[in-house]
């Protein structure tokens, strides 16, 4: 089993929908919890990063931690093609940023 | 530079070959940490520097992998005798290290392509 689970898809929406992208993990030993958004031929890009369990915002984005069921989220709101892109979710543990990524989701929004 | 720069952008080798893939990270980043990303993966952990030192170099797959980072700024990653599974893109990130410890962002390049024939 992987250390940490993430439909692939691909995931396919119309403009302004809502979308919902969801890892879940193994190790306990997870402390931090991060979102990336990977273009095409491009290297990943954090777009939320988050200690906690609970909902951090930023922008059209919410990322949400649940340490207790080792499951998080990333909600996009008002989506836009532009945000088609593969979404990576990440964790990390110990002194250093040591990261274990998910597969990643690709998203595609249609105009 | 601005961000991280990774040469060459792509690399296409015979197997057997030797093959070294360059990093420059952004200044002042003291950590450096070398991904691999397989086609439909997410990118895999394969080592970290911390200045010159290699902290942890736990996700180097064998011993035809190393890497070096000498002056604490740019790194090589070497692939020695390389293999068709080897192919992928290598990724490259930097980012400060907090006194603190815990995570710092790291800023990621955009990968070198390698294609191992």
């Amino acid at each position: 089993q992987k250390e940490v689970e993430q439909d692939p898809g691909p995931l396919s929406v119309p403009e302004g929908a809502i979308v919902s992208l969801n890892c879940t993990y193994s190790n306990s030993a997870f402390q931090y919890f991060m979102w990336y958004r990977q273009y095409s031929r491009k290297g990943p890009e954090l777009l939320m990063y988050t200690y906690s369990s609970g909902n951090k915002e930023d922008g059209r984005f919410t990322a949400q931690v649940d340490k207790s069921s080792k499951y998080i989220s990333l909600f996009i709101r008002d989506s836009q093609p532009s945000d088609s892109a593969t979404y990576l979710c990440a964790m990390g543990s110990g002194g250093y940023q040591k990261v274990t990524f998910g597969t990643g989701t690709k998203l595609q929004v249609i105009p | 530079g601005a961000g991280v720069s990774q040469t060459p952008s792509n690399k296409v080798t015979e197997k057997g070959k030797y093959v070294e893939l360059r990093c420059d990270p952004i200044s002042g980043h003291t950590a450096l940490y070398w991904y691999r990303q397989s086609l439909g993966q997410g990118p895999e952990f394969l080592i970290y520097f911390q200045g010159t030192g290699a902290a942890d170099d736990s996700g180097l797959p064998n011993d035809r992998f190393f890497a070096v980072r000498p002056e604490g700024s740019v790194s090589t990653l070497k692939i020695q005798r390389t293999e068709r599974g080897d192919s992928a893109v290598y990724l490259c990130a930097s980012s400060l290290t907090k006194a603190s410890g815990g995570g710092s962002e790291q800023f990621f390049g955009p990968g070198t392509r390698l294609t191992v024939l």
